[in-house]
């Protein structure tokens, strides 16, 4: 399976401000996602990162607030802008690789004061 | 709406018992099925995907799929400790987009 890193692993941000979170892919994948996990909760699909194109999102999600950029096959990045308590969660990213299978980055742990 | 529903547990098994697992949907457009194994504090691993109806076996690890009654379960033999973890069932339908389980927290005891 393909080897993905996240940065930063975590961070502790005041409400108002933005973080951008890297995602980095070993190798070329056609499909990247983002998903968010609250606490004590189950994985949230935010959007599928499109390589060359806007980001789909998905209901309850919209691009001034989670805007995503997808340079190239192997990297990707997610921005919580304008953050509040709410936004604290984990964030993941996962490829599609091997037919169909998807796998997930390490995510990043994200606290809002 | 599009749901995948698990029971949250805890599910208590004895060490080297068997454990088992359900998962239900509601998509009968759904085609393929995943267990991820999720451990606190650490990103889901994926451990098992099935396609078709019937038994697929992964060393320790069954998945079992019946679509004609929208239910997939994963069977855990000769649990261990280490496999105390919460287990998320995924549905993939048209598309490439997961919907996730609230998951299943095991817990093994020795």
């Amino acid at each position: 399976s393909a080897v993905i890193s996240q940065k930063p692993s975590r961070d502790i941000c005041q409400r108002g401000t933005s973080l951008t979170i890297q995602c980095q892919v070993d190798s070329q994948v056609t499909m990247m996602f983002w998903y968010r996990q609250q606490p004590g909760q189950s994985l949230t699909l935010i959007a599928t990162a499109n390589q060359g194109s806007e980001a789909t999102y998905e209901s309850g999600f919209v691009i001034d607030k989670f805007p995503i950029s997808r340079p190239n096959l192997t990297f990707s990045t997610l921005t919580v802008s304008n953050m509040s308590p709410e936004d604290s969660s984990i964030y993941l990213c996962s490829v599609e690789y091997r037919d169909n299978e998807q796998y997930f980055g390490p995510g990043t742990r994200l606290t809002v004061t | 709406q599009k749901e995948v529903e698990q029971n949250s547990g805890p599910l208590s098994v004895p060490e080297g018992a068997i454990a088992s697992l359900n998962c239900t949907y509601s998509d009968r457009g759904s085609q393929s099925f995943f267990w991820y194994r999720q451990y606190s504090g650490k990103s889901p691993e994926l451990i098992m995907s099935i396609y078709s109806n019937g038994d697929k076996e992964d060393g320790r690890f069954t998945a079992q799929l019946n679509k004609a009654s929208q239910y997939v379960s994963l069977l855990i033999r000769d649990s261990q400790p280490s496999d105390s973890a919460t287990y998320l069932c995924a549905v993939k339908a048209a598309g490439n987009k997961l919907t996730f389980g609230g998951g299943t927290r095991v817990l093994v005891k020795p």
